[in-house]
Parts: structure tokens; sequence; C-alpha cells
């Protein structure tokens, strides 16, 4: 079945500790994206990419990396200099044309101990 | 700048009751439109979209949605709600000048009643 894989779906990360979420796609999308929602606060875009070796900040960059070497894959670093990284994750994708919607996996929800 | 509201926070409606969730936006150009819907701990659900044509839209689950220019509106309705129906809404502009990146409202979290 084609989707979005996003994983682990809990992770603890001590303080001062980079850590990576996970998301490949077999829907063949060209577009990419990570947003973090937090309670209240609805999804706020963190980057997105629109094709394979190129992606660009969204709202709230600071403190994450991100890679796109396949077109399948849409790694997110979260570093150390995150202040407030405990929060659920959303990987999306979508084709960039027009009429189309984005479709999301299940989320990472990181927990910092 | 782009923005989406949704004035209502938590609703609370019983079953079998009709249901309008309300969603602003803020965007120049002709939006493209949609609502989410999210259960506890998962990802986002499309429930319905708007891109051009007919203003009433219809969606998944027994949801319309009906896009009002003059008004910057996009209400979610569903005409008798089920217990199932208890989630949390999301209201969301694409902006395709951004690589079809979406814009959310904060969400609106519906309690259904028995």
């Amino acid at each position: 079945d084609g989707g979005i894989t996003q994983s682990p779906k809990y992770l603890f990360r001590k303080e001062g500790q980079n850590v990576t979420l996970s998301c490949e796609q077999n829907l063949n999308h060209d577009a990419m994206y990570w947003y973090r929602q937090d309670p209240g606060q609805g999804l706020r875009l963190i980057y997105y990419s629109q094709i394979v070796n190129d992606f660009q900040k969204g709202d709230i960059a600071e403190g994450y990396s991100v890679s796109r070497e396949k077109k399948e894959s849409f790694p997110l670093t979260v570093t150390s200099a995150q202040k407030n990284p405990t929060a659920f994750y959303l990987c999306a994708s979508s084709i960039t044309v027009l009429n189309t919607e984005a479709f999301f996996g299940q989320g990472t929800r990181l927990t910092v101990v | 700048a782009q923005s989406v509201t949704q004035p209502d926070i938590h609703i609370t409606v019983s079953e079998g009751a009709s249901l309008e969730l309300r969603c602003n936006y803020s965007y120049g150009a002709t939006p493209y439109l949609f609502w989410y819907v999210q259960s506890p701990g998962q990802g986002l659900q499309l429930l319905l979209k708007y891109f051009s044509g007919d203003t009433l839209v219809q969606g998944i689950k027994g949801f319309e949605a009906e896009f009002k220019r003059s008004q910057s509106s996009f209400n979610l309705r569903k005409p008798s709600v089920h217990w199932s129906d208890a989630a949390e809404y999301f209201c969301a502009v694409g902006l395709m000048e951004y690589g079809n990146k979406l814009v959310f409202g904060a969400g609106t979290i519906l309690r259904v009643k028995s």
C-alpha cells in the first residue's frame, strides 16, 4: 500500500543530544514537509522540500536540519540547539502541481528527558 | 501574512445534533482550502478540499464545507454528529507559491456527548 511511514512512533532524548526522525514515502511525491504540533498551536512548518537535493526553511527552522538525498526520504534532525524539542512531529508529502493535497504520516512523539 | 483562524478551541455537541466548525483565512489570492481531522496520537486525514468551482464541497464521513469569498470563510458542517466524530479538526490554506505548503489553524477539539 502506498503511504508515508514515520519512525519511530515514540522517541526519548536526553538534553544535549541530537536525534533523527525518519520519514519515507512510496507515493512518488515530489514535495515533502515536516510539521511540529504543540497543543493549541496547530501545525507549524519546520522545513519543506520540493525536489531532491533542495529544501527550504519553514516558519520554525531554528534548531532543526534536514536532508533530501532521495525522493522517497526526508529525515529530520532535532539538534541540541532546539530549546524546546518535546512535541509531536508530522511528516507529509504532496505532488507539487495544482489541485493536490498533502498526505500525512502517523507522527513521531519526541520527549526530552 | 497568510493566516488561518479557528475561533473555537473546543466545541461540545450532543450525538445526533448538527455541527458547524468555523474557519476564517487571510490570503491575498484565491485560496486552496482544506479540512483535516486528527484522532489522538495519529496523523491527519483529509476530510475535504476546495480548489475552485462549486462553493459547497462534499467530503468523507458525511461532512461538507462552504467557501464564502466575501467572508473569507470555509466552515465545516455535518447535519448529524456521531460519537466517532470526536477528534480535532484543522482548517488549512494551501500556498502554491511556496511549494504547496499548508498553513494551519490552531484546531478545534470536538467532543460528542451521548
